[in-house]
């Protein structure tokens, strides 16, 4: 059974930084691309950040570049996101998604999401 | 590339057939995902490549379309359907999700 669990949401003031973690099990975790997908409070879905199984190749939303980083530990089914200079509109519930394949865009699971609040 | 969804929302009866329309800015081929959503919980994949049921999706949902119209398909609709839905391209990155359609009970 796939599973993906995120960690590492919380409050943090504007400027500041958090790391997300999403831990996969039930696949071959290096044989598929991850993304990161966010949703404000009330608002749609958003993508983030995507990166492919062998962590050679990342992709991001002009939103994030340059203050975002998304890796993998394929040793640990671990996928992370680094946020830098978080911003009051970086505040969602973070979502990391499955790819069905090593870089399709094509999402098949989800994991339960971790909000991140950034306030002062 | 934008993706526009129609109607933002609709009401509908248990049994009916319900339709939703997505619109790409731009010729996405049939690189076209379709998600459910229920309130406080993760979006659930049902349809890949405008047509393709995901596994373990009932047949009650369909899709189909291709180059920028596409439609979702609910043929009877019950109460474990009434969500929100939302299409995605995956023909180039950035992603990108259309703003959603709400479905109600009438």
């Amino acid at each position: 059974e796939v599973q993906l669990l995120e960690s590492g949401g919380g409050l943090t003031q504007p400027g500041g930084s958090l790391k997300l973690s999403c831990g996969a099990s039930g696949f071959t975790f290096s044989s598929h691309a991850m993304s990161w997908v966010r949703q404000a409070p009330g608002k749609g879905l958003g993508w983030v950040s995507a990166i492919s199984g062998l962590g050679i190749s990342t992709y991001y939303a002009d939103s994030v570049k340059g203050r975002f980083t998304i890796s993998r530990d394929n040793s640990k089914d671990t996928l992370y996101l680094q946020m830098n200079g978080l911003r009051a509109e970086d505040t969602a519930v973070y979502y990391c998604a499955k790819d069905r394949g090593p870089n399709s865009g094509i999402f098949d699971f989800w994991g339960q999401g971790t909000l991140v609040t950034v306030s002062s | 590339i934008q993706m526009t969804q129609s109607p933002s929302s609709l009401s509908a009866s248990v049994r009916d057939r319900v339709n939703i329309t997505c619109r790409a800015s731009q010729d996405i081929s049939n690189s076209l995902a379709w998600f459910q959503q229920k309130p406080g919980k993760a979006p659930k994949s049902l349809i890949y490549a405008a047509s393709n049921l995901q596994s373990g999706v009932p047949s009650k949902f369909s899709g189909s379309g291709s180059g920028t119209d596409f439609t979702l398909t609910i043929s009877s609709l019950q109460p474990e359907d009434f969500a929100t839905y939302y299409c995605q391209q995956y023909k180039s990155y950035p992603l990108t999700f259309g703003g959603g359609t709400k479905v109600e009970i009438k």
